[in-house]
């Protein structure tokens, strides 16, 4: 299996642009999580999915980010308009459903806003 | 909702020698301990987890123990090799999927 995929690798744009981060999950997983790593912050868990619902987005940080997942192969997560304090490491990450299953993270996308 | 603590941020060790790190919790119905490596440029990977119901588990060189009435548990990593150097987060489960990581710690150990 080749893991948890993502694209771009890194990205770099200019504030106000819209920006779209994609992310597949490992074959057979059902359950995707968004996380979002800085240095100030850590990684925080941005929103994650169950079969495709999205269960808890409560660490969205605003509007201007959303994440959907149209199947069971793929996710994106979009922010419009980006900003410089959105520069940072977005990870993607899946495992199989239920509590207490590893989840296998991707290489993650770097995004730089300027 | 759970609060992670990581200490310490950075921790030099000499290749062989043994490395620490330590985290505590703060809601006591986590049930789920995973430690994950970050090396440069690289997702996390889970190397070790420990689930509510056993002290201590072991794999090889890593170990982890977990004391719940104190809410706080560690990761011990023996015989350090330098390929060993990498930054280490904890986490906790919260809820169905919530996983809650620490700052992480930054283990460079020198050949």
């Amino acid at each position: 299996d080749a893991g948890v995929i993502q694209s771009p690798r890194h990205e770099v744009t200019e504030m106000g642009q819209e920006v779209t981060l994609r992310c597949k999950p490992i074959s057979g997983h059902n359950s995707l999580f968004w996380y979002r790593q800085t240095m100030m912050r850590g990684l925080e868990l941005l929103i994650y999915f169950n079969n495709n619902v999205p269960i808890d987005d409560s660490g969205m940080p605003e509007d201007r980010f959303s994440a959907k997942m149209p199947n069971a192969s793929f996710s994106t997560l979009k922010i419009q308009p980006s900003e410089p304090r959105d520069s940072a490491v977005y990870f993607c990450a899946s495992s199989t459903s239920g509590s207490n299953n590893e989840q296998f993270f991707g290489p993650g996308t770097r995004l730089t806003v300027l | 909702g759970e609060n992670v603590e990581q200490h310490p941020s950075t921790l030099s060790v000499q290749e062989g020698d043994s490395a620490v790190i330590k985290c505590t919790y703060s809601d006591s119905a986590s049930n789920y301990f995973p430690w994950y490596k970050q090396e440069l440029g690289k997702g996390p990977q889970l190397i070790i987890d420990i689930r509510s119901n056993v002290g201590e588990k072991k794999d090889q060189r890593i170990a982890v123990t977990l004391n719940k009435t104190a809410k706080h548990f560690s990761l011990h990593i023996t015989e350090t090799q330098p390929e060993d150097s990498a930054v280490y987060f904890c986490a906790a489960l919260a809820g169905a999927n919530n996983l809650f990581f620490g700052t992480g710690t930054r283990l460079t150990v020198i050949p």
